[in-house]
């Protein structure tokens, strides 16, 4: 079964500065997906940024942008330039290639620091 | 374009009732998708469909829960007899497709509390 870790349960940064959110995970499968999804106050869930793992060039949406390291399992996520909004859990999610459902990690809470 | 919908928002009842959540998923999308989120164990995928049909219900934590899909625009997950554990915040997400792994749009959730 496939595992995902989030070895930060909270973390800190002041506006304005650069963030990075560890995850990793364990697969046997070579084909697979990797999500971050936000989840603010609201409860709402928000996808971030996705990654396929076939592909080598790390995704990127704006000030948000991942470092995958197929080899070493391994998927963060940078927040560059922190903006309070992005006060929020951050929850790591793993898909396999045949479209199943998603497996979290426990998720990090992120503060923005004024 | 609406986004996934759920209902109700918040439902509180007493152990033993049966509770019934709703979803109506994104037009157009063939996959749907259960979960449920608790402090102690995360979120963690319940049930899903593809095109109606159940594909995985080995999250469905016991016989007290059941879900079903009649038609590509409306699934419900019912609970009876309710237990104070099954208290949480139910999701519902869709996806357009399977066959790839196609991002998932969440509802809002309903948060359950059973006394």
């Amino acid at each position: 079964a496939q595992t995902v870790t989030q070895s930060q349960p909270e973390m800190s940064v002041q506006e304005a500065e650069t963030v990075t959110l560890s995850c990793t995970y364990d697969t046997s499968e070579s084909d697979y997906y990797l999500f971050w999804y936000k989840q603010p106050p609201s409860r709402q869930m928000i996808l971030v940024i996705r990654q396929e793992a076939y592909k080598q060039q790390n995704a990127t949406e704006n000030r948000f942008s991942v470092n995958f390291q197929k080899a070493a399992k391994s998927f963060s996520l940078k927040i560059s330039d922190s903006q309070l909004g992005d006060a929020a859990m951050y929850f790591c999610a793993y898909s396999g290639g045949g479209a199943d459902g998603l497996t979290f990690g426990k998720g990090t809470h992120l503060i923005i620091q004024p | 374009d609406a986004g996934v919908i759920q209902s109700p928002r918040h439902e509180v009842t007493e152990m033993g009732q049966e509770v019934t959540l709703r979803c109506k998923p994104i037009s157009g999308h063939n996959s749907l998708f259960w979960y449920r989120q608790t402090m102690m164990r995360g979120l963690e995928l319940l049930i899903y469909f593809n095109n109606n049909v159940p594909i995985d219900d080995s999250g469905m934590p016991e016989d007290r829960f059941s879900a079903k899909m009649p038609n590509a625009s409306f699934s419900t997950l019912k609970i009876q007899p309710s237990e104070p554990r099954d208290s949480a915040v139910y999701f519902c997400a869709s996806s357009p497709r399977r066959g790839e792994a196609d991002t998932q749009y969440f509802g809002p959730g309903t948060r359950l509390t059973v006394l």
